[in-house]
């Protein structure tokens, strides 16, 4: 089945400096990927989507980009600031189905 | 839009016990997804309906659960008899089009279970 590994460690930046978020994913090749922030107590809420045949997309200060070939998406965040202190999904399209990663936090010090 | 609607936002329940979530998807969302996280698995998917019918329901648990979707604007995720294991948090998530065709999820803000 397919397996999805994200930094199981808590990132800890300062504000302004980029966050860098892994995302690998092992025994699927799915269509596309997306990520996910979720904030205590609330439900996931989505924030990019890619597809197997983009390399780079971005959404403001977001850029996620899929290698197809090492299985892995990386998720950045420019400009970090605290407000942007959350747990970052992964998330492959599984035939009809979402398959999410266990989450990376992240916390921005000002 | 009012979003994804789940009730009731926390339940407490003694071991053995029914429980009851239910959910209200985005009007016109034709799926409807049922997760549950904690801590040790992450969020994982229980079962998802289309057009009210269930597609897949290969991730719950056990017999104790069971979930219905009487129409478009209604789900219900059933626990008889409740055990301590299943305290987790549950969510409900709706979407235009299924994983397939790469829409994103709306997620409900969850009910958190307590089962003591």
């Amino acid at each position: 089945s397919q397996k999805i590994e994200q930094n199981s460690e808590a990132l800890n930046i300062q504000e302004g400096k980029t966050a860098t978020l892994t995302c690998n994913y092992t025994n699927y090749s799915p269509a596309y990927l997306q990520w996910y922030r979720q904030d205590p107590g609330r439900g996931p809420v989505f924030l990019l989507l890619i597809r197997e045949n983009e390399k780079e997309k971005r959404k403001e200060r977001l850029k996620v980009t899929f290698d197809t070939t090492l299985k892995q998406s990386l998720f950045h965040i420019t400009a970090s600031q605290p407000a942007d202190s959350a747990t970052y999904l992964c998330a492959l399209q599984y035939g009809n189905k979402l398959v999410f990663g266990a989450g990376t936090i992240l916390r921005v010090k000002s | 839009d009012a979003g994804v609607i789940q009730s009731p936002r926390h339940e407490v329940t003694e071991m053995g016990q029914e429980v009851t979530l239910r959910c209200k998807p985005i009007s016109g969302h034709d799926y409807l997804f049922w997760y549950r996280q904690t801590m040790m698995r992450g969020l994982e998917l229980l079962i998802y309906f289309n057009n009210n019918v269930p597609i897949d329901d290969s991730g719950m648990p056990e017999d104790r659960f069971s979930a219905k979707m009487p129409n478009a604007s209604f789900s219900t995720l059933k626990i008889q008899p409740s055990e301590p294991r299943d305290s987790a948090v549950y969510f409900c998530a709706s979407s235009l089009a299924g994983g397939a065709g790469g829409s994103p999820l709306h997620f409900g803000n969850g009910t958190r279970l307590t089962v003591t």
